[in-house]
């Protein structure tokens, strides 16, 4: 199985302020003949499912405001909300889909300063 | 706009069976891949297996022994079954769909607590 870990464990950020998480594979997400990352950021807040944010490392989902942003390649991956809002507080999970089992980080908690 | 809806028991005595079923709404269950993905009280997500409309499988090797998913074209739906369970079998399950073109989780249902207690 691909392991994914996130850091930080968690962290808060004051409004409007960036907050940036990183997510690392246990081995290469990146397919070559695509030249495509099969990493997935979702967000999760209390008592929902998680909601996906980002796929394919950087693509926003639909709907998703662009403060959310998803880089990286290979093994190393960031996920930036360039000005936290109130509304962005949650549980962030990163989660590759390049082999099975899909599996997930443990999380990233972001809370407000 | 697709719909998931979990159903099923939400207290399971150890030993025992746990079965859900996945009510899919405002669109067809051809075509996609339809997963079930657990939460255990406080902690991350593991993915349990998911079923193809056609109703190939593939399953997480750590539960595979343990697990059936099914699905059922004709109402829309499909279910898990999961056998022996125990304590460690505790949490909120989703159901959850993805395509072939994007293999990542693009519709959840709200998920259901089932706890595995006598």
């Amino acid at each position: 199985d691909i392991v994914m870990t996130q850091s930080p464990d968690s962290l808060a950020v004051s409004l409007g302020e960036r907050a940036t998480i990183n997510c690392k594979s246990s081995q290469s997400v990146l397919y070559s003949s695509g030249n495509q990352n099969y990493l997935a950021w979702y967000q999760q807040k209390p008592g929902q499912p998680p909601k996906l944010l980002i796929y394919w490392a950087s693509t926003r989902e639909s709907g998703v405001p662009d403060r959310f942003s998803g880089s990286g390649s290979g093994t190393d991956f960031t996920l930036t909300v360039s000005s936290l809002q109130a509304e962005d507080v949650a549980v962030y999970y990163c989660q590759q889909y390049y082999s099975s089992p899909p599996t997930f980080g443990p999380g990233t908690k972001v809370d407000i300063k | 706009q697709v719909q998931l809806q979990e159903s099923g028991p939400g207290l399971v005595k150890p030993s025992e069976t746990l079965s859900l079923t996945c009510i899919v709404s405002g669109g067809s269950i051809s075509s996609f891949y339809w997963s079930w993905i657990r939460q255990p009280p406080g902690k991350g997500l593991e993915w349990i297996g998911f079923v193809y409309y056609s109703g190939s499988t593939d399953y997480n090797p750590s539960l595979k022994s343990r697990i059936t998913i099914s699905v059922d074209t004709s109402k829309n739906q499909f279910s898990l079954e999961l056998r022996s369970v125990t304590a460690a079998d505790t949490a909120v399950y989703y159901c959850a769909r993805h395509s072939a073109s994007r293999p990542l989780f693009d519709y959840w249902g709200q998920g259901t607590l089932v706890t595995v207690s006598s």
